[in-house]
Parts: C-alpha cells; sequence; structure tokens
C-alpha cells in the first residue's frame, strides 16, 4: 500500500535562518507531488506541485521554493525564512495522469513557527 | 477557473442533530469534488468523492454528499452528529488534468454535549 511520510512534525526557525521540508512517498510511481500551506483560520493554499522529476510548477510569488530530485521525494525550501512563512504544511499525493480525478494523499503535516 | 466556496467558517451542532456543512462550487467543465475532514495537526483524510454517476455520495463515518448541478453545490451532512464528528471539513474541486485540487477556507465543526 502507499504510504507518505513528511517531517519534522514541528519545527521552530528563527527569522532569517534556512528551510528545508521533507517529503517522500512509497509504494507507488509517478506521483503528483503537492506542497500547501495552511495559515492560522484559513484554508489550504497550493504552493506548488510537480508531475515529474524536475518538474515543478509555482502557484504563488513567494520566499519559498520546491524540489522533487527523486521521483517520490518532494522538498520545500526557503534560503531566509519571514515571520510570514509560519503556518502548518502539508505534503500530499496523487496518481499521475494514468489515473486522473482521484483524490490526494496528506502527510502529517509540519508545524512550522517562525520566531 | 475551479473554486470552491464554504459557507460558514464555523458550525455549531448539539450531539444527536443534524449535521450540514455546505459548498458550493464553480467550474467550466464537470467537476470532480471532495469532502475531506482534519484533526487537529493532523493532514486531511478523504470523507467522500464524487466523480461521476450517482450525485449521492456516501463516505465513511456516515456522512454523505449530494452534487447537485443546478444549485452548483455539495453540500455534506450527517443525521446525527458525534463528539468525534468535530473538526476540521474542507471542501475541494479537482481540476482533473493533472489532479490539481482547490480547497475551500474550510467549516470548524464544533459538536455539544
Amino acid at each position: 500500500s502507499q504510504t507518505i511520510h513528511q517531517w519534522p512534525a514541528t519545527l521552530v526557525q528563527p527569522v532569517g535562518s534556512p528551510l528545508s521540508l521533507e517529503c517522500t512517498v512509497e509504494g507507488t510511481s509517478n506521483p503528483n507531488l503537492y506542497w500547501y500551506r495552511q495559515a492560522a483560520g484559513r484554508g489550504l493554499q497550493l504552493l506548488f506541485y510537480s508531475v515529474g522529476i524536475g518538474q515543478i510548477s509555482s502557484e504563488v510569488p513567494q520566499n519559498l521554493s520546491a524540489s522533487r530530485p527523486q521521483d517520490r521525494q518532494f522538498i520545500l525550501s526557503s534560503k531566509k525564512l519571514l515571520l510570514s512563512d509560519s503556518g502548518f504544511y502539508l505534503c500530499a499525493w496523487s496518481p499521475g495522469r494514468r489515473s486522473m480525478n482521484t483524490e490526494a494523499f496528506f502527510g502529517q503535516g509540519t508545524r512550522l513557527t517562525v520566531v | 477557473a475551479q473554486s470552491v466556496t464554504q459557507l460558514g467558517s464555523h458550525v455549531s451542532v448539539s450531539e444527536g442533530a443534524l449535521v450540514l456543512l455546505r459548498c458550493n462550487y464553480s467550474s467550466s467543465v464537470p467537476p470532480y469534488l471532495f469532502w475531506y475532514v482534519q484533526y487537529p495537526n493532523q493532514g486531511l483524510q478523504l470523507l467522500l468523492k464524487y466523480t461521476t454517476g450517482a450525485t449521492l455520495v456516501k463516505g465513511i463515518n456516515g456522512f454523505e454528499a449530494e452534487f447537485k448541478k443546478s444549485e452548483t453545490s455539495f453540500h455534506l451532512t450527517k443525521p446525527s452528529a458525534h463528539m468525534s464528528d468535530a473538526a476540521e471539513y474542507f471542501c475541494a474541486v479537482g481540476l482533473g488534468n493533472n489532479n490539481d485540487m482547490r480547497f475551500g477556507a474550510g467549516t470548524r465543526l464544533t459538536v455539544k454535549p
């Protein structure tokens, strides 16, 4: 069966420090991968999605970047964190184009607090 | 572009009462609709989904939703609320081609004893 791992679960980082959140998927190949951010009291904002290795689409201009160095690995990064980067970050995957319109499966999330 | 609107950021019901969480969508093509539940500090779990076929969709934990094209709605219901239903609920629409999803702002459900 497929599983998704996201770490760390919580993170407190000072303003200006770098960030690296990692997400890996097991039990499937060629998944679509997503990074969402959930700010307090707000819905889920799609930050990045990827349909393949090295293919990253950015939804909103921001202080963050994403990379997909391997088929089932998705990394969210920042060179210098801002206070406004605080939030709950969720990684998700869904089957690729061969299985359209299926649901996304979510990791447990990372709560990032920038201080 | 596809989008969803969830009416009511907070809904409070008594235990045993009907749960109704509202979702309206906007889509230029036949939509694929989803309801997810999120418990505190956890990821999202799929409750149910509508793709094609029967417009009344049954999901886990006794929830169901009805796709109404004429009303562009996909409201989530449960006949009798349980304390364990207290959580945040998200409606989502799928774009279809690369499974990109757009989520509503969420509705926090509180269940009173």
